[in-house]
């Protein structure tokens, strides 16, 4: 069974600065997606950035950025110039190809110090 | 407008109870889900359904039970509620096609009492 590791279960940042996110995953298929979700105290969940693991190249979107290492199975998230809206808990998941199953990690709570 | 929309926000009710949760969604998907997010903030999925049509049971116990009159509803009842039913369920849903991204509902916090 495909699992998902979130090793920080707490991070805080400075306002400004930037912070990294660690995910590992366990697979043994060739075909999957990774994401990044988001979940404010408003308790919705928002997509982050996603990774195709056919794809070399890593995902960024705006201040968003990931570090897809594939041998090592690691999908890291940096978060560049943190504002205080980006205080949150954060997941990673992993969703294997042709299956509708999303695997969530147990999240990281993001703090940002003003 | 809400693209996922479930009802209600919150729920409070007694061990025993039936109580159901309603979920729409307005933006065409074919593919419906409904997650729990246990009090450790752990997220699961418990159903899947593609076009009215059960895809995913994750060993959820009988006393759920989805129902999907059309394909931009999915509800969820639950018999008998127990204590260990208290969480925050989501629904979502997605377009065909599994790099498509989930569009959450803000989900409803269930309190067994």
């Amino acid at each position: 069974a495909q699992t998902v590791t979130q090793s920080q279960p707490e991070m805080s940042v400075q306002e400004a600065e930037t912070v990294t996110l660690s995910c590992t995953y366990d697979t043994s298929e060739s075909d999957y997606y990774l994401f990044w979700y988001k979940q404010p105290p408003s308790r919705q969940m928002i997509l982050v950035i996603r990774q195709e693991a056919y794809k070399q190249q890593n995902a960024t979107e705006n201040r968003f950025s990931v570090n897809f290492q594939k041998a090592a199975k690691s999908f890291s998230l940096k978060i560049s110039d943190s504002q205080l809206g980006d205080a949150a808990m954060y997941f990673c998941a992993y969703r294997k190809g042709g299956s509708e199953k999303l695997v969530f990690g147990k999240g990281t709570k993001l703090t940002v110090n003003p | 407008d809400t693209a996922v929309s479930q009802t209600p926000k919150y729920l409070v009710t007694q061990m025993g109870n039936d109580k159901s949760i309603k979920c729409e969604q307005n933006l065409g998907h074919d593919t419906m889900y409904w997650y729990k997010q246990d009090s450790k903030k752990f997220l699961k999925i418990m159903f899947s359904y593609n076009n009215k049509e059960l895809i995913i049971n994750e060993t959820v116990p009988n006393r759920f039970s989805p129902k999907s009159p059309d394909k931009a509803h999915l509800n969820l009842h639950i018999n008998s509620l127990e204590l260990g039913d208290s969480a925050v369920y989501f629904c979502a849903s997605s377009a065909s096609g599994v790099n498509e991204k989930l569009f959450f509902g803000s989900g409803t916090q269930l309190s067994v009492l």
